[in-house]
């Protein structure tokens, strides 16, 4: 099983509904984080959480809310999906006690708004 | 304003031949990521570059980091076609993590190598 594991894979919806992406990690990672990768702009930090009582904007939050329900669990909502919300989501963990930080990210969340 | 700029964006090369890939940012870092993501696939992390003058190197990828000069280099050395992929560095701004308070992680827009025979 994988170590950050999102679901859904892949989902497609229709301007203005509401989509939750989950993300569930085995790591014993204190630190999660949303981004987003649209082509030819890298990674993007929406929301980030060092622990489960710390929640934290990234740099481009809006449009987004995020629920960290356990150490294990955080997830990404879309109160109403628009069409420029397309794109790759990953999540990801890091270890507050590693020094360095290093990111482990899951297989990403691919979602369409129609 | 915190960038993270990486040239280049697009990078087709032979088997055989080196090349390195530049990333530089915009102010004080002493932390600084490289992730291989491979087509379709999630990001996996290469290394990390925690102070200057640091040089790490796994295979034919070598890593470097000038903190002064606010810049890192991906050396690839004799590429195989196992090496195309896209290259991102990651450069940390702000409090160390374990401090607890917050910093940003800012990604390069990534280099897309295309290694051919």
């Amino acid at each position: 099983d994988a170590d950050v594991t999102q679901t859904p894979r892949n989902r497609i919806t229709k301007t203005g509904k509401r989509i939750m992406l989950e993300c569930s990690q085995t790591k014993g990672h204190d630190r999660m984080y949303w981004y987003r990768q649209d082509p030819g702009l890298g990674l993007r930090l929406i929301y980030y959480s060092f622990d489960v009582k710390d929640i934290n904007k990234g740099e481009i939050s809006d449009g987004y809310s995020v629920s960290r329900q356990a150490q294990a669990k955080f997830s990404l909502s879309l109160e109403s999906a628009i069409p420029n919300q397309t794109a790759l989501y990953f999540c990801a963990t890091s270890d507050r006690g590693s020094g360095a930080n290093v990111l482990t990210f899951g297989a990403g969340s691919r979602l369409t708004v129609l | 304003e915190l960038k993270v700029e990486q040239n280049p964006l697009f990078l087709s090369m032979q088997e055989g031949k080196n090349y390195t890939i530049y990333c530089n940012y915009s102010t004080t870092s002493d932390r600084l990521y490289w992730y291989r993501q491979d087509p379709g696939k999630s990001l996996e992390s290469l290394f990390v570059l925690l102070s200057n003058g640091a040089v790490k190197q796994e295979g034919r990828l070598m890593a470097s980091l000038d903190t002064k000069a606010r810049l890192s280099t991906l050396h690839i050395t004799a590429a195989v076609h196992d090496l195309s992929a896209t290259y991102f560095c990651a450069v940390y701004f702000g409090p160390r993590p374990n401090g607890g308070s917050q910093g940003n992680l800012i990604f390069g827009k990534g280099t897309k190598l295309s290694v051919k025979p």
